[in-house]
């Protein structure tokens, strides 16, 4: 079984400070990674995926991930937060099928000016 | 190329009464993916179409069926409404099934109100 954790529900930080989205996964075979975004009101939008092929992935807007096997981690990272980037940020790793994700929890991200 | 799309946006009903969403894939995938959002349970899968079949299934009860065309335009369907169904739908399309590092387009969901 696969499931993934994402610590805080609320990340708050100011225009220009460090980004860091927490999730840690827990897989029973060698996992395949998301981060999604999902803005007020639509569906989801995909941020970037690990696939075993590079463990720094970047993504669109400035985003990237590092995959930590010992750490079970897939942190999200963005170097320095714009106010479009408020919106709420979902892990999710794949099951049997890329089809069935198991998303955590969320973590809302507030940017203040 | 057109994103998925999915309708109606809003839905409002009341207990005891069925309900049908409808969603479109992208142009040329053929796997297409249902989950509901709700605040207290957050993103749960709910069934994967391929080919007009179901080929997982997540677990809720039966009042939740779904069906596949054979353009790959997708349905799901609740049955007898319970106040507990209020959420945001979602459905993704993919080209294929099985690839699990395949990417999952999503569509902006339907939010359906049940009072």
């Amino acid at each position: 079984a696969q499931s993934v954790t994402q610590l805080g529900s609320h990340v708050s930080v100011s225009e220009g400070a460090l980004v860091l989205l927490r999730c840690n996964y827990s897989s029973s075979v060698p996992p395949y990674l998301f981060w999604y975004v999902q803005y007020p009101n639509q569906g989801l939008q995909l941020l970037l995926k690990y696939t075993s092929a590079a463990t720094l992935v970047k993504g669109i807007n400035g985003f990237e991930a590092e995959f930590k096997k010992s750490e079970t981690s897939f942190h999200l990272t963005k170097p320095s937060a714009h106010m479009s980037d408020a919106a709420e940020y979902f892990c999710a790793v794949s099951a049997g099928t890329a089809s069935k994700l198991t998303f955590g929890t969320g973590t809302r991200l507030q940017v203040m000016l | 190329k057109a994103g998925v799309t999915q309708t109606p946006r809003y839905l409002i009903k009341t207990r005891g009464q069925q309900v049908t969403l409808s969603c479109s894939p992208i142009s040329g995938h053929r796997s297409v993916s249902w989950y509901q959002q709700t605040p207290g349970q957050g993103l749960q899968f709910l069934f994967e179409y391929f080919s007009e079949t179901q080929r997982n299934k997540g677990n809720f009860p039966g009042r939740f069926s779904g069906r596949q065309f054979s353009n790959s335009r997708s349905e799901m369907n609740v049955s007898t409404l319970e106040l507990g169904d209020s959420a945001l739908y979602l459905c993704a399309s993919s080209f294929s099934l099985g690839v699990r590092w395949d990417e999952q387009f999503f569509g902006p969901g339907t939010r359906l109100t049940v009072l």
